[in-house]
C-alpha cells in the first residue's frame, strides 16, 4: 500500500511568511510524528499524536510551531513567522498500534518537506 | 546529558571490516529499541528491532543491555552500500509517549 506521504517536497519562503506543511499517514496508523533535521543533524522530536489522545507537544521550539490532525488521519504542521532558523527538513512518521502498543512499533517516514527560508 | 548518545563519527573502514557502533540511552523506563539506517538526503529507514536477547539479521547483529542501559549494532564483511548514517531509536513511555533519535553514527565503506 501506499506510504506516508508529505507534501510539499520542497519549500522556499521569505521571512515572515507562515507556511503549512502536510503529511498523509499509512492508512490504519493511529500514530503520526514530527520531527526536524537541520543539515548535518540528528532527527529533533517536534510533536506526537495518537489516536484521539491529546498530542505530545513537548517538542514545539516555540508558540510558532503548531500542529494538528484532523480526524486521526492527514496532519498540518503550520510555522508562523518563518526565521531562518526554521530552515530545515521536517519529517512526519506514522506506526500503527493503539495506545501502549505503540510503542512497540517501527516508525514509517514520508520522504520529507525541505524548508528554505530566505 | 542526552537522551540517547551514540558513538561520534565519522567511521572509515575498508570493505570486508567489521564495525560496531554503540548507544546509551538515559530513561531506564524505555520499552522498545530499533535501529534505523538513513542514506544522505533521504528519510531514516528502520534496519532492526533491538531485543534482550540479541537477534541477528544477514550481516548485522544487535544487542541488547538493559541493566547496563546499553544497546549496540554489529556489521560484519562491510559493503559499500552499508555507508550511510547509523540511528539508535528508543521508545519511551514517561510524562506521556516519545520517540527519541540519537544523533546518529555516520559510516563510510571503502574499497
Amino acid at each position: 500500500g501506499a506510504g506516508v506521504s508529505q507534501s510539499p517536497s520542497n519549500k522556499v519562503t521569505e521571512k515572515g511568511k507562515d507556511v503549512e506543511l502536510r503529511c498523509d499517514p499509512i492508512s490504519g496508523h493511529t500514530a503520526l510524528y514530527w520531527y526536524r533535521q537541520s543539515l548535518g543533524q540528528g532527527l529533533e522530536f517536534l510533536i506526537y499524536f495518537q489516536g484521539n489522545s491529546a498530542p505530545d507537544k513537548s517538542g514545539l521550539p516555540s508558540d510558532r510551531f503548531s500542529a494538528e490532525r484532523t480526524g486521526g488521519s492527514v496532519s498540518t504542521l503550520t510555522i508562523q513567522r518563518t526565521q531562518q532558523e526554521d530552515s530545515a527538513v521536517y519529517l512526519c512518521a506514522s506506526s500503527p498500534g493503539q495506545g501502549h502498543v505503540s510503542y512497540n512499533s517501527p516508525l514509517h517516514f514520508g520522504n520529507g518537506t525541505r524548508l528554505t527560508v530566505t | 546529558r542526552k537522551e540517547v548518545e551514540q558513538d561520534p563519527g565519522p567511521f572509515n573502514v575498508p570493505e570486508g571490516a567489521t564495525v560496531a557502533f554503540n548507544c546509551t540511552y538515559s530513561n531506564s523506563a524505555s520499552q522498545s529499541f530499533f535501529w534505523y539506517r538513513q542514506d544522505c538526503r533521504k528519510e531514516p529507514k528502520l534496519l532492526m528491532s533491538v531485543y534482550s536477547s540479541g537477534n541477528e539479521d544477514g550481516r548485522f547483529t544487535a544487542q541488547l543491555n538493559r541493566a547496563s542501559q546499553y544497546i549496540s549494532l554489529l556489521i560484519r564483511d562491510s559493503k559499500l552500500s552499508d555507508s550511510a548514517t547509523y540511528l539508535c531509536v528508543v521508545n519511551g513511555r514517561t510524562g506521556g509517549f516519545k520517540t527519541i533519535f540519537g544523533a546518529g553514527t555516520r559510516l563510510f565503506v571503502k574499497a
